[in-house]
Protein backbone atom coordinates (compact mmCIF):
# COMPACT_ATOMS: atom_id res chain seq x y z
CA UNK A 1 0.00 0.00 0.00
CA UNK A 2 0.67 3.56 0.05
CA UNK A 3 3.70 4.81 2.49
CA UNK A 4 4.07 8.84 2.95
CA UNK A 5 7.28 9.92 4.32
CA UNK A 6 7.38 13.79 5.80
CA UNK A 7 10.85 15.59 6.95
CA UNK A 8 11.53 17.45 8.85
CA UNK A 9 9.44 16.70 12.14
CA UNK A 10 10.04 19.75 13.60
CA UNK A 11 10.99 22.99 11.94
CA UNK A 12 11.91 26.92 13.50
CA UNK A 13 12.16 29.73 11.59
CA UNK A 14 12.54 33.28 12.15
CA UNK A 15 9.50 35.38 11.15
CA UNK A 16 10.02 36.49 7.49
CA UNK A 17 12.02 33.54 6.20
CA UNK A 18 10.89 30.87 3.94
CA UNK A 19 9.77 27.47 5.38
CA UNK A 20 10.13 23.92 3.13
CA UNK A 21 8.46 20.81 4.01
CA UNK A 22 9.26 17.88 2.03
CA UNK A 23 7.20 14.69 1.05
CA UNK A 24 7.39 11.32 -0.45
CA UNK A 25 5.51 8.62 -1.55
CA UNK A 26 5.39 4.98 -2.76
CA UNK A 27 2.63 4.33 -4.91
CA UNK A 28 2.79 6.06 -8.32
CA UNK A 29 -0.54 5.25 -8.96
CA UNK A 30 -0.92 8.24 -6.39
CA UNK A 31 -2.79 11.71 -7.87
CA UNK A 32 -3.82 13.94 -5.73
CA UNK A 33 -1.85 15.65 -3.31
CA UNK A 34 -3.42 17.57 -0.43
CA UNK A 35 -1.31 19.75 2.70
CA UNK A 36 -3.34 20.33 6.06
CA UNK A 37 -2.87 22.81 8.61
CA UNK A 38 -3.50 21.98 12.21
CA UNK A 39 -3.73 24.35 15.13
CA UNK A 40 -3.85 22.85 18.72
CA UNK A 41 -7.08 21.47 19.77
CA UNK A 42 -8.59 21.92 16.15
CA UNK A 43 -9.26 19.84 13.09
CA UNK A 44 -7.09 19.58 10.10
CA UNK A 45 -7.49 22.53 7.55
CA UNK A 46 -7.06 22.00 3.71
CA UNK A 47 -4.56 24.78 3.03
CA UNK A 48 -3.33 23.74 -0.66
CA UNK A 49 -3.53 20.65 -2.78
CA UNK A 50 -2.25 19.76 -6.24
CA UNK A 51 -3.01 16.90 -8.48
CA UNK A 52 -0.55 15.03 -11.08
CA UNK A 53 -1.20 17.07 -13.99
CA UNK A 54 0.54 19.74 -12.46
CA UNK A 55 3.59 20.51 -11.38
CA UNK A 56 3.34 23.41 -9.31
CA UNK A 57 0.61 25.51 -7.51
CA UNK A 58 0.83 28.87 -6.08
CA UNK A 59 -1.53 30.69 -3.16
CA UNK A 60 -0.49 34.16 -1.98
CA UNK A 61 2.63 32.73 0.16
CA UNK A 62 1.64 29.08 0.12
CA UNK A 63 3.36 27.39 -2.98
CA UNK A 64 3.65 23.26 -4.02
CA UNK A 65 5.51 21.54 -5.89
CA UNK A 66 5.24 18.17 -7.37
CA UNK A 67 8.38 15.84 -8.57
CA UNK A 68 6.24 12.66 -10.02
CA UNK A 69 9.58 10.95 -11.46
CA UNK A 70 10.70 11.07 -8.15
CA UNK A 71 7.74 10.86 -6.30
CA UNK A 72 8.28 13.97 -4.04
CA UNK A 73 6.21 17.26 -3.11
CA UNK A 74 7.15 19.92 -1.27
CA UNK A 75 4.90 22.62 0.78
CA UNK A 76 6.67 26.17 0.75
CA UNK A 77 5.71 29.13 3.07
CA UNK A 78 7.60 32.70 1.78
CA UNK A 79 7.41 35.40 4.29
CA UNK A 80 6.31 33.48 7.21
CA UNK A 81 4.38 34.91 10.20
CA UNK A 82 3.84 33.74 13.65
CA UNK A 83 0.56 32.31 12.96
CA UNK A 84 2.14 29.93 10.17
CA UNK A 85 3.01 28.32 13.51
CA UNK A 86 1.19 25.17 13.15
CA UNK A 87 1.62 21.09 12.63
CA UNK A 88 1.79 20.53 8.39
CA UNK A 89 0.44 17.41 7.49
CA UNK A 90 1.19 15.87 4.16
CA UNK A 91 -1.11 13.38 1.90
CA UNK A 92 -1.11 11.18 -1.06
CA UNK A 93 -4.53 9.33 -2.46
CA UNK A 94 -5.25 7.44 -5.35
CA UNK A 95 -8.70 8.71 -7.35
CA UNK A 96 -9.94 10.38 -4.66
CA UNK A 97 -10.51 7.30 -2.18
CA UNK A 98 -8.27 6.64 0.83
CA UNK A 99 -6.05 9.25 1.79
CA UNK A 100 -2.84 7.99 3.45
CA UNK A 101 -1.24 10.71 5.51
CA UNK A 102 2.65 11.97 6.60
CA UNK A 103 3.68 11.91 10.26
CA UNK A 104 3.48 15.97 10.31
CA UNK A 105 5.86 18.73 10.47
CA UNK A 106 5.58 21.09 13.77
CA UNK A 107 6.44 24.26 12.32
CA UNK A 108 7.74 27.30 15.05
CA UNK A 109 7.87 30.77 13.08
CA UNK A 110 9.98 32.92 15.66
CA UNK A 111 9.13 36.93 16.03
CA UNK B 1 -22.66 27.21 6.15
CA UNK B 2 -21.52 24.11 5.10
CA UNK B 3 -19.26 22.16 6.81
CA UNK B 4 -18.80 19.42 8.94
CA UNK B 5 -19.96 19.09 13.11
CA UNK B 6 -18.84 16.71 15.31
CA UNK B 7 -20.25 16.45 18.78
CA UNK B 8 -19.35 16.96 21.82
CA UNK B 9 -16.59 18.64 21.82
CA UNK B 10 -14.69 16.76 24.75
CA UNK B 11 -16.31 13.32 26.53
CA UNK B 12 -15.41 11.87 29.17
CA UNK B 13 -16.25 8.12 29.81
CA UNK B 14 -15.50 5.96 32.63
CA UNK B 15 -13.84 2.47 31.63
CA UNK B 16 -16.17 -0.22 30.62
CA UNK B 17 -18.98 2.04 28.77
CA UNK B 18 -19.38 2.12 25.08
CA UNK B 19 -19.71 6.11 23.73
CA UNK B 20 -20.91 7.39 21.05
CA UNK B 21 -19.46 10.45 19.04
CA UNK B 22 -21.72 12.11 16.21
CA UNK B 23 -20.38 12.86 12.59
CA UNK B 24 -22.74 15.11 10.37
CA UNK B 25 -21.81 16.60 7.18
CA UNK B 26 -23.66 19.09 4.87
CA UNK B 27 -21.43 18.74 1.60
CA UNK B 28 -23.24 16.21 -0.38
CA UNK B 29 -20.01 14.31 0.41
CA UNK B 30 -20.82 10.30 -0.58
CA UNK B 31 -17.38 9.64 1.58
CA UNK B 32 -16.53 9.69 4.87
CA UNK B 33 -14.05 8.82 7.41
CA UNK B 34 -12.75 8.39 11.07
CA UNK B 35 -9.21 8.73 12.27
CA UNK B 36 -7.53 8.80 15.46
CA UNK B 37 -4.87 11.27 16.59
CA UNK B 38 -2.47 10.43 19.65
CA UNK B 39 -0.87 13.34 20.99
CA UNK B 40 2.31 15.11 18.77
CA UNK B 41 1.13 11.83 16.55
CA UNK B 42 -0.09 11.87 12.94
CA UNK B 43 -3.74 10.43 11.98
CA UNK B 44 -4.46 6.79 12.21
CA UNK B 45 -7.54 5.21 9.98
CA UNK B 46 -10.49 3.60 12.52
CA UNK B 47 -13.12 3.00 9.70
CA UNK B 48 -14.22 4.69 5.94
CA UNK B 49 -17.53 4.45 4.16
CA UNK B 50 -17.75 5.11 0.42
CA UNK B 51 -21.69 4.94 0.16
CA UNK B 52 -24.49 4.55 2.71
CA UNK B 53 -24.68 1.45 4.30
CA UNK B 54 -21.42 0.53 3.21
CA UNK B 55 -18.20 0.97 5.37
CA UNK B 56 -14.57 -0.94 5.83
CA UNK B 57 -12.18 -1.09 8.34
CA UNK B 58 -9.57 0.93 8.36
CA UNK B 59 -5.69 0.61 9.94
CA UNK B 60 -6.77 0.12 13.64
CA UNK B 61 -11.13 -0.34 13.57
CA UNK B 62 -10.21 -3.08 16.84
CA UNK B 63 -12.98 -1.87 19.58
CA UNK B 64 -14.81 0.40 17.55
CA UNK B 65 -17.88 0.14 15.33
CA UNK B 66 -19.54 2.66 13.17
CA UNK B 67 -23.31 3.03 10.45
CA UNK B 68 -23.83 4.25 7.87
CA UNK B 69 -27.49 4.61 7.43
CA UNK B 70 -27.72 8.20 6.46
CA UNK B 71 -25.61 10.39 4.05
CA UNK B 72 -24.79 13.07 6.01
CA UNK B 73 -24.40 11.08 9.27
CA UNK B 74 -21.35 8.69 10.17
CA UNK B 75 -21.21 7.82 14.21
CA UNK B 76 -18.92 6.00 15.59
CA UNK B 77 -18.76 4.09 18.72
CA UNK B 78 -16.03 3.33 20.87
CA UNK B 79 -16.62 0.00 22.67
CA UNK B 80 -15.42 -1.03 26.47
CA UNK B 81 -12.33 -3.83 23.93
CA UNK B 82 -10.54 -0.29 22.54
CA UNK B 83 -8.02 -0.69 25.47
CA UNK B 84 -6.65 2.61 25.09
CA UNK B 85 -9.35 5.08 24.14
CA UNK B 86 -8.16 8.67 25.25
CA UNK B 87 -7.53 10.40 21.91
CA UNK B 88 -8.28 12.73 19.62
CA UNK B 89 -11.05 12.11 17.12
CA UNK B 90 -11.42 13.52 13.88
CA UNK B 91 -14.24 12.84 11.09
CA UNK B 92 -13.38 14.22 7.75
CA UNK B 93 -15.70 13.40 4.49
CA UNK B 94 -15.06 13.62 0.73
CA UNK B 95 -16.43 13.48 -2.79
CA UNK B 96 -14.81 10.03 -3.10
CA UNK B 97 -14.27 10.83 -6.93
CA UNK B 98 -10.52 11.44 -8.03
CA UNK B 99 -9.14 14.55 -6.99
CA UNK B 100 -11.50 15.10 -4.54
CA UNK B 101 -10.59 17.10 -1.12
CA UNK B 102 -11.17 15.51 1.99
CA UNK B 103 -12.06 18.07 5.01
CA UNK B 104 -11.78 17.51 8.74
CA UNK B 105 -14.52 18.29 11.53
CA UNK B 106 -13.07 20.42 14.53
CA UNK B 107 -13.02 17.09 16.29
CA UNK B 108 -13.82 15.48 19.83
CA UNK B 109 -11.78 14.59 22.14
CA UNK B 110 -12.40 11.54 24.23
CA UNK B 111 -11.32 10.79 27.46
CA UNK B 112 -11.51 7.70 29.46
CA UNK B 113 -11.70 8.01 33.46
Amino acid sequence: GENVEQHPSTLSVQEGDSAVIKCTYSDSASNYFPWYKQELGKGPQLIIDIRSNVGEKKDQRIAVTLNKTAKHFSLHITETQPEDSAVYFCAASIQGQNFVFGPGTRLSVLP
Amino acid sequence: DGGITQSPKYLFRKEGQNVTLSCEQNLNHDAMYWYRQDPGQGLRLIYYSQIVNDFQKGDIAEGYSVSREKKESFPLTVTSAQKNPTAFYLCASSTGLAGGAQYFGPGTRLTVL
